[in-house]
C-alpha cells in the first residue's frame, strides 16, 4: 500500500529564517513522482515543487528546495528566507500509476506559521 | 492557467437533504477528483473519474455518489446529507499523463445541521 506520512502537524519559523518540513512515504514502485503543495488560508491548493524519483538531483524552485533520499523514502521541503506569505498548510503527495491512470496520495499536512 | 471552479464556496444544508457540489475545469483534463479535507486527516479521496461517464471509488465513497456527463464537469452528490459530512470538499483535475500534477479548486465548505 502507498502511504505518505507527515510527522509534524504544526511548525513555526521566524521571518527570514529557514525551515524544513518532513515527509516520508512507502511504496514498492521504482519510478514515481513526489510533490509538495501549499494551501494558504484562502484555501486554494497550489503546487510548490515536483520531484521525479529517477532523478538524483534535488528539485529547486527559488526559495524552495527538497532533500530527496530515495533509499530512505524521505522527501523533505526546505524553505529558505521564510516570508509571511509562506504561512499555509503544506501537503506532501505521491503519485502512482494505477490501471493506466494517476492516483494521488496525500499526507495529513503540516501547518506552517511564519512569524514577523 | 488551469482553472478548476467549484460553484459554491459555502453551503449550509439540513440533515437528510440531497446536496450537489459542482466542479468545472477548463483544460480538457481526462482525470477529475473529489477529496474531502478534515483537520488532522489531510485529503481523503472520495471518488475519481478518468473519462466521461467513468467513475471509480476512492477511499471513502460511502454516502456519496458522482456524475460525469461531460468531460469538463464532475459533480459530487450527497444523497442524504448527515452531520458527519460537514467538511471542506476539494475538486481537482489532472491530465492523464504519467507524473503530471493535479490542479485544485478553491474548495466548498459544507455544513450540515
Amino acid at each position: 500500500a502507498q502511504t505518505v506520512t507527515q510527522s509534524q502537524p504544526e511548525m513555526s519559523v521566524q521571518e527570514a529564517e529557514t525551515v524544513t518540513l518532513s515527509c516520508t512515504y512507502d511504496t514498492s514502485e521504482s519510478n514515481y513522482y513526489l510533490f509538495w503543495y501549499k494551501q494558504p488560508p484562502s484555501r486554494q491548493m497550489i503546487l510548490v515543487i515536483r520531484q521525479e524519483a529517477y532523478k538524483q538531483q534535488n528539485a529547486t524552485e527559488n526559495r524552495f528546495s527538497v532533500n530527496f533520499q530515495k533509499a530512505a523514502k524521505s522527501f523533505s521541503l526546505k524553505i529558505s528566507d521564510s516570508q509571511l506569505g509562506d504561512t499555509a498548510m503544506y501537503f506532501c503527495a505521491f503519485i502512482s500509476r494505477v490501471y493506466n491512470f494517476n492516483k494521488f496520495y496525500f499526507g495529513s499536512g503540516t501547518k506552517l506559521n511564519v512569524k514577523p | 492557467d488551469v482553472k478548476v471552479t467549484q460553484s459554491s464556496r459555502y453551503l449550509v444544508k439540513r440533515t437528510g437533504e440531497k446536496v450537489f457540489l459542482e466542479c468545472v475545469q477548463d483544460m480538457d483534463h481526462e482525470n477529475m477528483f473529489w477529496y474531502r479535507q478534515d483537520p488532522g486527516l489531510g485529503l481523503r479521496l472520495i471518488y475519481f473519474s478518468y473519462d466521461v461517464k467513468m467513475k471509480e471509488k476512492g477511499d471513502i465513497p460511502e454516502g456519496y455518489s458522482v456524475s460525469r456527463e461531460k468531460k469538463e464537469r464532475f459533480s459530487l452528490i450527497l444523497e442524504s446529507a448527515s452531520t458527519n459530512q460537514t467538511s471542506m470538499y476539494l475538486c481537482a483535475s489532472s491530465p492523464d499523463r504519467v507524473g503530471n500534477t493535479i490542479y485544485f479548486g478553491e474548495g466548498s465548505w459544507l455544513t450540515v445541521v
